[in-house]
């Protein structure tokens, strides 16, 4: 069975620290895909990131950064000088590879940015 | 492009009671899902679609029932409405033989049911 662990529920840092977000997940295919999505206050889903397990290179995307480890069955999601915008909750998910890919969904993060 | 659209976006519902929540997406996405969005447990997959006329049961399908008639629009039907299926509600579609696996989402259905 799949299964996705975010173990921080909630974080909260002044505006311009950087904070980390873990992401551990198991899963017994040998490829498969990892995502992080962003729920802002709003409450719509924004598709961040998306990670093919035989591409361990790591993304950065402007103050976004993301560390894949396979080794530790990982997925990281940094954010640096955080702002107020970046307060969501994220969620990380993980899917299989081959016909529909069903995602399954950490509990979450709710990130907090102080200003 | 509107992407994915829900109806509606609340209802409240006594239980028993029936209803259908509509999704639509003008994507030309072959795969749609259903999901519901509980406090402090993530998304869960209720069934999904990866086709006309196909569905299948997701991780939580029962209470559920599902249609997918036409390509765009995808069909949550709750026959009898318990107040455990008070929730968020998510469609979200995609289609990897063109645009890659992420799936895009709607924005939600609010559902109370008293």
């Amino acid at each position: 069975a799949q299964k996705v662990t975010q173990a921080q529920t909630e974080i909260s840092v002044v505006e311009k620290e950087d904070v980390t977000l873990d992401c551990v997940y198991e899963t017994r295919d040998t490829t498969y895909y990892l995502f992080w999505y962003k729920q802002p206050p709003s409450g719509e889903l924004v598709f961040l990131i998306r990670r093919n397990s035989f591409d361990e290179q790591n993304e950065i995307s402007g103050r976004y950064s993301w560390n894949f480890q396979k080794s530790t069955s990982s997925f990281n999601f940094t954010i640096t000088a955080s702002q107020v915008v970046d307060s969501a909750v994220y969620f990380c998910a993980l899917s299989g590879i081959q016909g529909a890919q069903k995602l399954v969904f950490g509990q979450g993060t709710r990130l907090t940015i102080n200003p | 492009n509107a992407g994915v659209t829900q109806t509606p976006k609340f209802r409240v519902l006594k239980t028993g009671q029936s209803m259908t929540l509509l999704c639509a997406q003008d994507m030309n996405h072959e795969y749609m899902y259903w999901y519901r969005q509980d406090p402090g447990m993530g998304l869960r997959l209720i069934h999904y679609s990866v086709g006309e006329g196909t569905t299948a049961k997701g991780e939580v399908p029962d209470g559920y029932n599902v249609s997918r008639l036409k390509k765009q629009n995808f069909l949550l039907g709750l026959e009898s409405a318990a107040p455990s299926q008070t929730s968020v509600y998510f469609c979200a579609s995609s289609d990897p033989h063109s645009g890659g696996p992420e799936q895009y989402f709607g924005p939600g259905t609010r559902l109370t049911v008293t």
